[in-house]
This record gives structure tokens, sequence and C-alpha cells, in this order.
């Protein structure tokens, strides 16, 4: 089943307003992985955090991941209509041979 | 840009033809992947390679084979397509001693089996 939880599925915002995506796992993960996947297109990698309690930062872009490693949160400051599209969260699991497992994603849709 | 490369991009076919969707990247990636997408929907794991003459199963079941004989070639392959097919197709590779490194998608192929 999936390990890898994602909330909210979807969320559509005003232009300027800030967004949030958090992603659970039921275990613990050597690192995770955020991609970014634009409407009709594939997803492609924005980052990877590898580190308990690590945050860094893309311009607008926040990545924390948490202390227990279980956990990690990506936030987006001032969305612009750019940033539309779907945010993955992926973490590899002992569970699957630690092949990367995928969130079902967050569908963000900005307003304009 | 990563060098992983599909073809078809797009591929309208009748129910029963047999097809092959074409994976190719030049990255020297011992990892590929092919996953399976449904508009605005999650990826799901089809088939996967750790390297040449490796080939196993992912998480969702599939009819689809595929193949690894040399390192940058990673086919996909349905005997006979029907509509339960329809779906975008994407292919990834990774490299790294583990399968949870970086992956790399190619542009896709969207599949209609009429």
């Amino acid at each position: 089943g999936q390990q890898v939880m994602q909330i909210p599925q979807y969320q559509h915002v005003q232009e300027g307003e800030d967004f949030t995506t958090y992603c659970n796992s039921s275990t613990t993960l050597s690192n995770i992985q955020w991609y970014k996947q634009r409407p009709g297109g594939h997803p492609v990698f924005l980052i990877q955090l590898v580190k308990s309690g690590e945050v860094k930062k893309q311009k607008r872009l926040t990545f924390q991941f948490g202390e227990a490693k279980k956990n990690s949160s990506l936030h987006i400051t001032a969305t612009q209509t750019t940033d539309v599209g779907t945010y993955f969260c992926a973490g590899p699991t002992e569970e699957y041979g630690n092949k990367l497992v995928f969130g079902a994603g967050t569908i963000l849709r900005v307003k304009s | 840009e990563a060098d992983i490369y599909q073809t078809p991009r797009y591929l309208v076919i009748g129910t029963g033809k047999k097809i092959t969707l074409e994976c190719s990247q030049t990255m020297g990636h011992d990892k590929m992947y092919w996953y399976q997408q449904d508009p605005g929907m999650e990826l799901h794991l089809i088939h996967y390679s750790y390297g040449v003459n490796s080939t196993e199963k992912g998480d969702l079941s599939s009819e689809s084979t595929v193949s690894r004989i040399r390192t940058e070639h990673f086919p996909l392959t349905l005997e006979s397509a029907r509509p339960s097919h329809t779906s975008q197709y994407l292919c990834a590779s990774s490299l790294g001693s583990s399968g949870g490194a970086e992956q790399f998608f190619g542009p896709g192929t969207r599949l209609t089996v009429l």
C-alpha cells in the first residue's frame, strides 16, 4: 500500500497567497525528494533533503525535512501563475527495496 | 535538461494491436523505470531495471513487458492493446548505488487505445 502520503490533494489559491504541501511517511526515509510536474508535462526534480531537520530554499520555495525523517513540507511564498502544477514528494523505502515511492501529489492552481 | 527520450509522444491505436514504446537515455544511467500516470493522478511504477538483462515488475500490475539489452535502451511492449491501457507512460532513469537516487523523466508517451 501507499507508504508516502501527501496532503492536500488539491489547492486553489489567489496569486500572491502562500501555499504549503505536506508529505508523511510511515517509515524513516534516508532522503526526501520533491518534483514538479507542469500541466501536460513530466515530473522534474526540484530538490533532495538528506539530513534530519534540514531546510533548503530555492527563491520563493522552502523545503523542510522533519527531525524524525518521516515528514517533509514544501512552502511557496507569494504564489505566481508559473507555480501551477502538481508537486510530488518521493522517498526510498526499505519495504520496496529502497526504490523511490512517490506521494499522490498536490495539484496547485493559481488564480490571477 | 536531462537527456532521456521517448517515442512516440502520442499514439492512437485500435484494440488488439501490438505496440512498443521506446525509451532511451544518453546519461549512462544503470537504473531505468516505467511509470503509468492517468491525467492529474499519481505515478504508478510498472517496471524497473537496475542494469542490462535485469528487469523487475513494479508495484502496479501491468500486462506490458520490458527488456534491457543495452544500458541506454528500455522499451516497453504491449502485445495486445486494450482501452484500459489508455494512459500516459513515463520513462525515467537514475544513477547511484541504490534505487533512491534522483530520477530524470522523459517527456512521456500519451497512449489512446480505441
